[in-house]
């Protein structure tokens, strides 16, 4: 399964945009990017997901690189309520491993009132 | 829409005993549904992957016999602890696919087991 690398914590301030970054340098043609953020004691939540082209919906937006060796999540206003783990997850790929997600340790943001 | 339900949310028993872990699809057919551990300060890790009618696929390291998977209908997949000793004290988590043209996947709130 393909890895990612993602920065272990980021801060930001309320209201204003957040950036979180995701290097996937051995992404294979048929891997989907994945987000999903997690609040402590709770399930994970499903933020945005792509394949080629930049996607938006109600919650975020998703920058991919023309190369897609790396993406972007972008939160154009942050809340206190987006403070969550963020992972960035590699899903799809085909074979034996098709759906399935493998979390790695995610990105902890902070969002400062 | 796409909610996954858990149940019981939270569940302490005795050394020994088994566990019986219940994951529903409320408002969508799951054609796939996960079922994931999580240890306190660590991430999520996939235990095994459960199609409708088949047998589930385990991950490398998670002994089937022990952590047995139903999946009866395509809104119910059931997780059930056998013999469970303090070490498998943990957070359990399912997700459930709706389409397989679809990747996204909805998580339930996860189910709190502690063995005592």
């Amino acid at each position: 399964d393909a890895k990612t690398t993602q920065p272990n914590s980021m801060e930001s301030n309320e209201e204003e945009p957040v950036h979180l970054p995701c290097n996937h340098s051995t992404i294979s043609g048929t891997d989907y990017i994945h987000w999903y953020r997690q609040l402590p004691s709770q399930g994970p939540e499903y933020v945005i997901h792509g394949l080629t082209s930049n996607v938006n919906n109600r919650m975020a937006s998703l920058a991919i690189a023309e190369d897609r060796k790396s993406s972007t999540l972008i939160l154009h206003r942050a809340t206190l309520r987006d403070a969550a783990v963020y992972y960035c997850i590699l899903s799809g790929g085909g074979g034996s491993t098709l759906g399935r997600l493998y979390f790695g340790r995610g990105t902890q943001l902070t969002v400062w009132p | 829409g796409a909610v996954v339900s858990q149940h019981p949310s939270r569940v302490i028993c005795k050394s020994g005993t088994s566990v019986k872990i219940e994951c529903r699809s409320l408002d969508f057919q799951a054609t796939t549904m996960f079922w994931y551990r999580q240890f306190p300060k660590q991430s999520l890790m996939l235990m095994a992957t459960s199609n409708e009618g088949s047998k589930a696929t385990y991950e490398q390291g998670v002994e089937k016999d022990k952590f047995l998977i139903n999946h009866a209908s395509l809104t119910l997949s059931t997780l059930t602890v056998t013999s469970a000793h303090p070490e498998d004290s943990s957070f359990y988590i399912c997700s459930a696919r709706d389409q397989i043209a679809r990747p996204e996947q909805y998580f339930g709130p996860g189910t709190r087991l502690t063995v005592t």
